[in-house]
């Protein structure tokens, strides 16, 4: 069975500083990997996938994730962080190919300070 | 385009009561699935189906139903609520590879 770890429910960022939002996985097949953010009383929207390709992976509002094949790791990350970044950050995976299910993580509340 | 459109947004139902969530999608996607959040469980996936006729119980189907006649349809049924049941609802499809396209979620209270 596929499943999603997300270590930290929740990470505190000064706003400037660089933020790291960590995912490990685990999936029999090839991972695809998925970012999202909800804010509060909102549905939840894509930032990033990692479907094949280079490594790093560049998204929406100036993120980025590494996919890590050898720690099964795809953590999400962002050079200086904005107040406005602040919410609930879910990675997301599913075996590659087909229409397969996608399993989330618990989620990550970002706060950054101003 | 609408996206993925759910309704009704609010209910509260009594122990026992039936009901059915809707969620409708105008992007002609084969796949849609149906997602429970709760507080420090994340989303947990309940059914999901790949296309009209073809549906599959995810982590936590217990308690729920669900039928796909059309490609744009996809709703969910509670028989018999229960406080259990207490939660927000979130239906999502996706094309392919392609990412989840989220509706803004039913938030429904059972007492």
């Amino acid at each position: 069975a596929q499943s999603v770890a997300q270590p930290e429910d929740q990470v505190n960022v000064a706003e400037g500083n660089p933020l790291t939002v960590k995912c490990t996985y685990s999936v029999s097949g090839n991972p695809y990997l998925f970012w999202y953010v909800q804010y509060p009383n909102r549905g939840l929207q894509f930032l990033l996938k990692y479907i094949t390709g280079d490594n790093l992976v560049k998204g929406s509002y100036g993120f980025e994730a590494e996919f890590n094949k050898s720690q099964t790791s795809f953590h999400l990350k962002k050079p200086s962080a904005l107040v406005s970044d602040s919410a609930l950050y879910f990675c997301a995976v599913r075996d590659g190919g087909g229409y397969q299910k996608v399993t989330f993580g618990t989620g990550t509340k970002l706060q950054v300070i101003p | 385009n609408a996206g993925v459109t759910q309704t009704p947004k609010f209910q509260v139902l009594k122990t026992g009561q039936s009901m059915t969530l809707q969620c409708a999608q105008d992007m002609n996607h084969e796949y849609m699935s149906w997602y429970r959040q709760d507080p420090g469980m994340g989303l947990r996936l309940i059914h999901y189906s790949v296309g009209a006729g073809i549906t599959d119980q995810g982590e936590v189907p217990n308690g729920y139903n669900v039928s796909r006649s059309t490609t744009e349809d996809f709703p969910l049924r509670l028989l018999s609520a229960a406080p259990s049941q207490t939660s927000v609802y979130f239906c999502a499809s996706r094309e392919g590879s392609s990412s989840l396209h989220f509706g803004n979620g039913t938030r429904l209270t059972v007492t």
